[in-house]
């Protein structure tokens, strides 16, 4: 079955320190990879996404992620943390086989402390 | 930036009763979806339109119906709401980019059935 899998419910880190969130997928051939962020009380915003091409992937706010396929992965990470940072993310993958849909995580809490 | 808007924003409803939201875009988008947000599932679809009265079911259809006789309106229909219903409803338009295209997310519809 398709899917995409965020191993961490919540990951904490300290504000300044890097910070990356997991994300797995299983899906035939090459995927269509996105992030998101939520906001309470908020819809999702784009972050970034891999198409094809160059495997680290920059997007909004200091954020990118690395497309890893031979570990089925694209982690979303950013070098130095902030308090603002602190969201819900969810990693999302379009099968190329079915390319109508977008398959969400399950979503992961990033708390960053001052 | 393209236009989204749902409504209402907010319902509270009883069991067995119909129940409609709507979701509007002011740009010709092709595609419109709609998903529902719950704890620990993440966003799950649950029916998408690829144009003006042509939809597909997502992966929890059960109990919901959509309509779309105009390419800027998408209607979600619960037809007898049940408890089970109580969630945030997503909708989303893809911009254009074909199956790299990212989805742009309403505010959401917060759905209670009592």
């Amino acid at each position: 079955a398709q899917s995409v899998a965020q191993p961490e419910d919540q990951v904490n880190v300290a504000e300044g320190n890097p910070l990356t969130v997991k994300c797995t997928y299983s899906v035939s051939g090459n995927p269509y990879l996105f992030w998101y962020v939520q906001y309470p009380n908020r819809g999702l915003q784009f972050l970034l996404k891999y198409i094809t091409g160059d495997n680290l992937v920059k997007g909004s706010y200091g954020f990118e992620a690395e497309f890893n396929k031979s570990q089925t992965s694209f982690h979303l990470k950013k070098p130095s943390a902030l308090v603002s940072d602190s969201a819900l993310y969810f990693c999302a993958v379009r099968p190329p086989t079915n390319t109508d849909k977008l398959i969400f995580g399950t979503g992961t809490r990033l708390q960053v402390f001052p | 930036d393209a236009g989204i808007t749902q409504s209402p924003r907010h319902k509270v409803t009883e069991t067995g009763t119909p129940v409609t939201l709507r979701c509007h875009q002011t740009e010709n988008h092709r595609y419109m979806y709609w998903y529902r947000q719950d704890p620990g599932h993440g966003l799950r679809l649950i029916h998408y339109s690829y144009g003006v009265k042509d939809t597909d079911k997502g992966e929890v259809s059960d109990g919901y119906s959509v309509s779309r006789s105009k390419t800027e309106d998408f209607l979600l229909t619960l037809e007898s709401a049940t408890s089970s219903q109580t969630s945030v409803y997503f909708c989303a338009i893809r911009i254009a980019g074909g199956p790299g295209g990212e989805l742009f997310f309403g505010e959401g519809s917060r759905l209670t059935v009592l």
